[in-house]
């Protein structure tokens, strides 16, 4: 059975401050790993995608770790704009759908 | 970039009614959707894969006959939800594999049945 485990939270963070999240999947073979955000009540959007040698957007850094089976999202210089729930998605690539998380639901604070 | 292009955004039905929830790509090729379901405070669920010119694939529990899903052009996929019950209100999304990296989704469309 396919799995994406994370801690929903909330995580509730001062303004400025880093926040690292991380989550877990079951299945091996997935080839394709994503952060998204959702704000509530909305369609998700793709924060960035996830490679073994890591990656990193601005703010954003992203890890992948094959060998433990866990991806990793750090915020740095957190901003009230960050506030959303963040879902790790897994894939087995192309035809296959994604496995989402529940998603971890973060709360930037002034 | 690639859009999906869904609707209704919203819609409110009566108990034992029908509803239509479109997905169009825009500007690019989709012969792959896939739909989800999302109720509040749960993950997306993957309900089935839509393929144009064939048969869609349902996920374990989903019940085929309930929720019809029709891919009848590169462009388009459709889900109808028969016979609506109370139960099947939630947020459903449809997703196409993208150009570059990630999927596109559609805007959702929340199915509040009373």
């Amino acid at each position: 059975r396919k799995e994406v485990e994370q801690d929903p939270g909330p995580f509730n963070v001062p303004e400025g401050a880093t926040v690292a999240f991380n989550c877990t999947y079951s299945n091996s073979a997935s080839q394709s790993f994503f952060w998204y955000r959702q704000d509530c009540r909305k369609e998700p959007k793709l924060l960035m995608s996830v490679y073994s040698s890591g990656n990193e957007d601005g703010r954003f850094t992203a890890q992948l770790n094959r060998a433990s089976q866990y991806i990793s999202l750090l915020i740095r210089d957190s901003k009230l704009s960050d506030s959303a729930t963040y879902l790790c998605v897994v894939s087995g690539g192309g035809a296959d759908g994604l496995t989402f998380g529940k998603g971890t639901h973060l709360i930037i604070q002034p | 970039g690639a859009v999906v292009s869904q609707h209704p955004s919203r819609v409110i039905c009566k108990s034992g009614t029908s509803v239509k929830i479109e997905c169009r790509s825009l500007d690019f090729q989709a012969t792959t959707m896939f739909w989800y379901r999302q109720f509040p405070k749960q993950s997306l669920m993957l309900m089935a894969t839509s393929n144009e010119g064939s048969k869609a694939t349902y996920e374990q529990g989903v019940e085929k006959d309930k929720f019809l899903i029709n891919h009848a052009s590169l462009t388009l996929s459709t889900l109808t939800v028969t016979s609506a019950h109370p139960e099947d209100s939630s947020f459903y999304i449809c997703s196409a594999p993208g150009q570059g990296a990630g999927y596109t989704f559609g805007s959702g469309t929340r199915l509040t049945v009373v």
